[in-house]
């Protein structure tokens, strides 16, 4: 597609419950990025995949938090057992990495995450 | 521990102003340094990165300084208008782990 795109837009969810949250990266692109944005706050980091490799979980805030990116190409970001802590904007992002390092992330809109 | 400030947190100039947003990091083995604008409710937009060996980028009316020495960066805004009103963000690149600001929220009055 033309950008990064992720759904949903927003969900309103009840402690306890489990969500799933989608990111549909630039085609092409080999690097995915999981951040989660807190009211108020800075972008936290939470979950990094390249290609093939093990993904890099030091992010990741807690077990109740997985995520998997099937085919090199979309990724799902799940909560278990939501806690009202977890409300946040999480955006994902995407880069091509073409030998270096990184290169610019190109960033969805966000999923707005409330729990109740 | 990997830490990135930004200074100040919020900024309120009338339009055409020159302004500098700074950002700064403790740990200077980054491989590039990234400026972000974020607009209410919305993504990320990325503005400039700006690789390790490198002193600055300019993209229009947007410079971007850094000097990992001293562990810092500034963004330089020329001729300030209304719709640059967002907040801005940069991020250090320590290979895998990317650490973002807390972001200055910039208002241009017209």
């Amino acid at each position: 597609g033309a950008g990064v795109s992720q759904s949903p837009s927003n969900k309103v969810t009840e402690k306890g419950k489990d969500v799933e949250l989608r990111c549909d990266p630039i085609s092409g692109h080999t690097a995915l990025y999981w951040y989660r944005q807190s009211l108020g706050q800075g972008l936290e980091f939470l979950i990094y995949f390249q290609g093939n490799s093990a993904p890099d979980k030091s992010g990741l805030p807690s077990d109740r938090f997985s995520a998997e990116r099937t085919g090199g190409s979309v990724s799902t970001l799940t909560i278990q057992r939501t806690q009202q802590e977890d409300s946040a904007v999480y955006l994902c992002a995407s880069s091509s990495l073409r030998g270096e390092w990184s290169r610019t992330q190109y960033f969805g809109p966000g999923t707005r995450l409330l729990v109740l | 521990k990997q830490e990135v400030t930004q200074i100040p947190a919020a900024l309120s100039v009338p339009e055409g102003e020159n302004l500098v947003l700074n950002c700064s990091f403790t740990d200077s083995a980054i491989y590039n340094l990234q400026w972000f604008r974020q607009d209410p409710g919305k993504g990320l937009t990325s503005l400039l990165l700006i690789q390790s060996s490198q002193r600055e980028q300019t993209s229009g009316r947007l410079n971007a300084s850094l000097d990992k020495s001293s562990g810092r960066s500034t963004l330089y805004i020329a001729a300030s208008q209304p719709g640059d009103s967002a907040t801005y963000l940069c991020a250090g690149n320590y290979g895998q782990n990317f650490v973002f600001g807390p972001g200055t929220r910039l208002s241009v009055l017209p």
